[in-house]
């Protein structure tokens, strides 16, 4: 079985530029996690979705955005990118929303440059 | 104060010994309590959880939680240099709530043969 896959898997932007990361979940699984880890840092929440909604948002500014689509796929957005916004994107799937059991890809190296 | 404290170490053991990762936390809220493994540029990886307070014991790893004193433990007997990882720990709040999980920055831990 395909675990979750995180697509690309290193990206370079410039500055004030635009990024889109795309996420499959684990099939069966309806609930994407987005996350985002800082070097030296643990990784920290940015969004859930679960059957196409927002069921949480953590603490990140509205340059940061995201959807889920119809088949449980997700894509995290990021406007206007900053030098700060250079870590490793994770995304994590679980079966619902607030399962205990939450499965991360690889991710997705993003660098600002 | 961080909601998930835990000390970055690094942790450096020989084969075979045994090796305790220690977190405190601060909200009390926080039912649930993961243990993950990140190998370098990859994601995290599950290794158990636990609900409450108590014990969980998974082949060579061990979860302990006490609530009381808000400290979360990870054992691990016969350690290999296989092991060597950062070892993340998390929290997430009762199920159906505004699910996210709080990480602690990760300990890096290093098996010597």
């Amino acid at each position: 079985d395909a675990g979750v896959t995180q697509s690309p898997t290193h990206l370079i932007k410039t500055r004030g530029q635009h990024v889109t990361l795309r996420c499959s979940p684990i099939s069966g699984h309806k609930s994407v996690s987005w996350y985002q880890q800082v070097l030296g840092q643990g990784p920290q929440f940015i969004f859930q979705y679960y059957e196409k909604e927002e069921r949480g948002r953590g603490n990140f500014p509205d340059r940061f955005s995201a959807r889920q689509f119809p088949n449980y796929s997700s894509e995290l957005n990021v406007n206007a990118l900053l030098l700060g916004d250079s870590a490793l994107y994770l995304c994590a799937s679980s079966l619902v929303s607030g399962d205990t059991e939450a499965f991360f890809g690889q991710g997705t190296r993003l660098t600002v440059v | 104060q961080k909601e998930v404290e835990q000390d970055p170490g690094p942790l450096s053991v020989p084969e075979g010994a045994i090796v305790s990762l220690n977190c405190t936390y601060s909200n009390s809220a926080f039912q649930y309590f993961m243990w993950y493994r990140q190998y370098s540029r990859k994601g995290p990886e599950l290794l158990m959880y636990t609900y409450s307070s108590g014990n969980k014991e998974d082949g060579r790893f061990t979860a302990q939680v006490d609530k009381s004193s808000k400290y979360i433990s990870l054992f691990i007997r016969d350690s290999q240099p296989s092991d060597s990882a950062t070892y993340l720990c998390a929290a997430g709040p009762p199920r159906g709530s505004n699910y996210k999980l709080t990480f602690g920055k990760g300990t890096l831990l290093t098996v010597n043969p």
